[in-house]
């Protein structure tokens, strides 16, 4: 069975500084990686996707996140963050044949002034 | 117009009733999903329908029965609730049923039993 990992519940970070959530991943078959990003009281919303090709990937809101297969891992990275990405972000992966995402436990950027 | 709606948005009960809560998208799409977020905010699958059809059923107690009228909704009914079920439930849609295909979230029904 795949699993997800997130290794940081919480990452603060101050405005305009870079950052970067780290999400490893398992599973014995191909997968497909995904990050989303939940705002305070509000669904998830899709912020960028890996299903093949080159891996770096780039998302909504100047996010991007690279896929290595060596490491198991798909970290989310922005070069400079704002007050408005105060969020839950969640890693998500889901596996060849099956539409359903696994998720990880979430990791929450808090950005101060 | 909202993609994915869901109603209502909070549902606050007692322990023992029975509950629904109705999702409805506008996207066109196939597949609809329904996910619980416990109380630290881990996701998890429950159900996934396919063109009115179950297709996945993740060992969710049978207390739990969804049901999809047609491919634009799908309602999920509550039987007997308890503490436990305590959570918010998130409704999904995505065009079909490929792994890679987004998946587009409602925003989410805080459920509190007391």
């Amino acid at each position: 069975a795949q699993s997800v990992t997130q290794l940081d519940s919480q990452v603060p970070v101050f405005e305009e500084a870079p950052v970067e959530l780290r999400c490893n991943y398992s599973s014995s078959v191909s997968v497909y990686l995904f990050w989303y990003v939940q705002y305070p009281n509000q669904g998830l919303q899709l912020l960028l996707k890996y299903l093949s090709g080159s891996t770096l990937v780039k998302g909504i809101n100047g996010f991007e996140a690279e896929f290595n297969k060596s490491q198991t891992s798909f970290h989310l990275r922005k070069p400079s963050v704002h007050i408005s990405d105060t969020a839950e972000y969640f890693c998500a992966v889901s596996l060849s044949g099956y539409s359903t995402l696994t998720f990880g436990k979430g990791t929450m950027l808090l950005v101060s002034p | 117009d909202t993609a994915v709606s869901q109603t209502p948005k909070y549902l606050v009960t007692q322990m023992g009733n029975d509950k629904s809560i109705k999702c409805e998208q506008n996207l066109g799409h196939d597949t609809m999903y329904w996910y619980k977020q416990d109380s630290k905010k881990f996701l998890k699958i429950m159900f996934s329908y396919n063109n009115k059809e179950l297709i996945i059923n993740e060992t969710v107690p049978n207390r739990f029965s969804p049901k999809s009228p047609d491919k634009a909704h799908l309602n999920l009914h509550i039987n007997s609730l308890e503490l436990g079920d305590s959570a918010v439930y998130f409704c999904a849609s995505s065009q079909g049923t490929s792994p890679g295909d987004t998946q587009y979230f409602g925003p989410g029904t805080r459920l509190t039993v007391l």
